[in-house]
């Protein structure tokens, strides 16, 4: 049963105009949430975390909402940029565990 | 800055080939991990190893065996490649942070004919 679901598997946006990707989870016990980008042939980087204890975490053009009673977070990019176009990756981290929870992916196609 | 090396970028090979992907870090992290990347199908962690010569099953670790003889290296391997073993393959280390961030190695990419 997947414990970190991202139900789009992809999404375009104009360049200049927000990216919203969406996760949800079924796990009440994680305390941290992580988004990370990747490109093709390449390892996934870390963009952004958000700790349980938050609702909303900002870096830069980037900004991770997180509702804990809708088990639902977001990543927000405002303004989006061609160099956006990449797969991001949900995560989510248990309490004292050292394994990290992927969901499958959301593509995202940033339109000149 | 943290570094994780894999050993080959790209592979090919037959199946029923035995195939190793190495591992490397510099950062002297007692835990390493390999996943597995397929589109749709996300990030899969195949096994991960929390000392020298301990290792604990994934989500998917049929078809696979590790070894860690030294704590810098990380050892997957496939006793017997199959078709359904082409995939990307990435080994990742904690960056050590309360995030559980994990630190990725440039990815192996390995198709089986």
């Amino acid at each position: 049963d997947q414990q970190v679901k991202q139900n789009s598997p992809s999404l375009s946006v104009q360049e200049g105009r927000i990216s919203i990707l969406n996760c949800d989870y079924t796990n009440s016990m994680f305390d941290y949430f992580l988004w990370y980008k990747k490109y093709p042939a390449e390892g996934p980087t870390f963009l952004i975390s958000i700790s349980s204890i938050k609702d909303k975490n900002e870096d830069g053009r980037f900004t991770v909402f997180l509702n804990k009673s809708a088990k639902h977070l977001s990543l927000h990019i405002v303004p989006s940029q061609p160099g956006d176009s990449a797969v991001y990756f949900c995560a989510a981290k248990g309490y004292r565990d050292d394994k990290i929870i992927f969901g499958k992916g959301t593509r995202l196609h940033i339109l000149p | 800055d943290v570094k994780v090396t894999q050993s080959s970028r790209y592979l090919v090979k037959r199946t029923g080939e035995k195939v190793f992907l190495e591992c490397v870090q510099d950062m002297d992290h007692e835990n390493m991990f390999w996943y597995r990347q397929d589109p749709g199908l996300g990030l899969r962690l195949i096994y991960f190893s929390y000392d020298v010569k301990m290792k604990e099953k994934g989500d998917i670790p049929e078809g696979y065996s590790v070894s860690r003889e030294k704590k810098e290296r990380f050892s997957l391997i496939l006793e017997s490649a199959s078709t359904n073993q082409t995939s990307m393959y990435l080994c990742a280390i904690p960056s050590g942070g309360a995030n559980g961030e994990l630190f990725f190695g440039e990815g192996s990419r390995l198709t089986v004919l």
